[in-house]
């Protein structure tokens, strides 16, 4: 099973700032086959980016992902008010899939 | 607009049965790999279950396994999860998960509202 470390547990920022939130898998992850979803409170996740890097329809392009084998970002330029929420990483390339624990992004 | 409706939560006693169904629209629902998705209350998410597209091919993470059953009909709706011996540790809301293609290594693109299980005596 590859599990998958995100970090920072939380982050504190204030809106126009940017972010960048890591994903540590522990063992390589197929083909980047390497996912982001936001998840707000009371709503189900949204993707944000598959493929470590390609951006999911309607996704604004201050989110941007990246990295491969085992160490993936997800970078966020500037955040806007509606950016607050939980990120998870998942990996989808190989059974069980699996999610990180995710990362909290507040306001500061 | 593709939307994900799932049904079939509620409270059950430790050991009892379940059948969640997500009854899907605005896609050809036998061309694309389907799963569930649970979020224990204030956790994070786990992933449950994947069926591919026609319904050949089925994946279960190890806390479920020998205990839930992903089903589908690929000619028609709904998608359908049957959960036996359910644990306390089954409580969650449960999510219903439209994969990015009909196999089932591929994102989730779309996800339901959820529906919340309750295994309490």
């Amino acid at each position: 099973e590859i599990v998958l470390t995100q970090s920072p547990g939380t982050l504190s920022l204030s809106p126009g700032e940017g972010a960048t939130l890591s994903c540590r898998a522990s063992q390589s992850v197929s083909s980047s086959y390497l996912a982001w979803y936001q998840q707000k409170p009371g709503q189900a996740p949204r993707l944000l980016i598959y493929g470590a890097s390609s951006r999911a329809t309607g996704i604004p392009d201050r989110f941007s992902g990246g990295g491969s084998g085992t160490d993936f970002t997800l970078t966020i330029s500037r955040l806007e008010p509606e950016d607050f929420a939980v990120y998870y990483c998942q990996q989808y390339g190989s059974s069980p899939l699996t999610f990180g624990g995710g990362t909290k992004v507040e306001i500061k | 607009e593709v939307q994900l409706l799932e049904s079939g939560g509620g409270l059950v006693q430790p050991g009892g049965s379940l059948r969640l169904s997500c009854a899907a629209s605005a896609f050809t629902f036998s061309s694309y790999a389907m799963g569930w998705v649970r979020q224990a209350p204030g956790k994070g998410l786990e992933w449950v279950s994947t069926i591919s597209g026609s319904g050949g091919s089925t994946y279960y993470a190890d806390s479920v396994k020998g205990r839930f059953t992903i089903s589908r009909d690929t000619s028609r709706n709904p998608l359908y999860l049957q959960m036996n011996s359910l644990r306390a540790e089954d409580t969650a809301v449960y999510y219903c998960a439209k994969l990015g293609s009909g196999w089932a290594f591929s994102p989730i693109d779309y996800w339901g509202q959820g529906t919340l299980v309750t295994v309490s005596s």
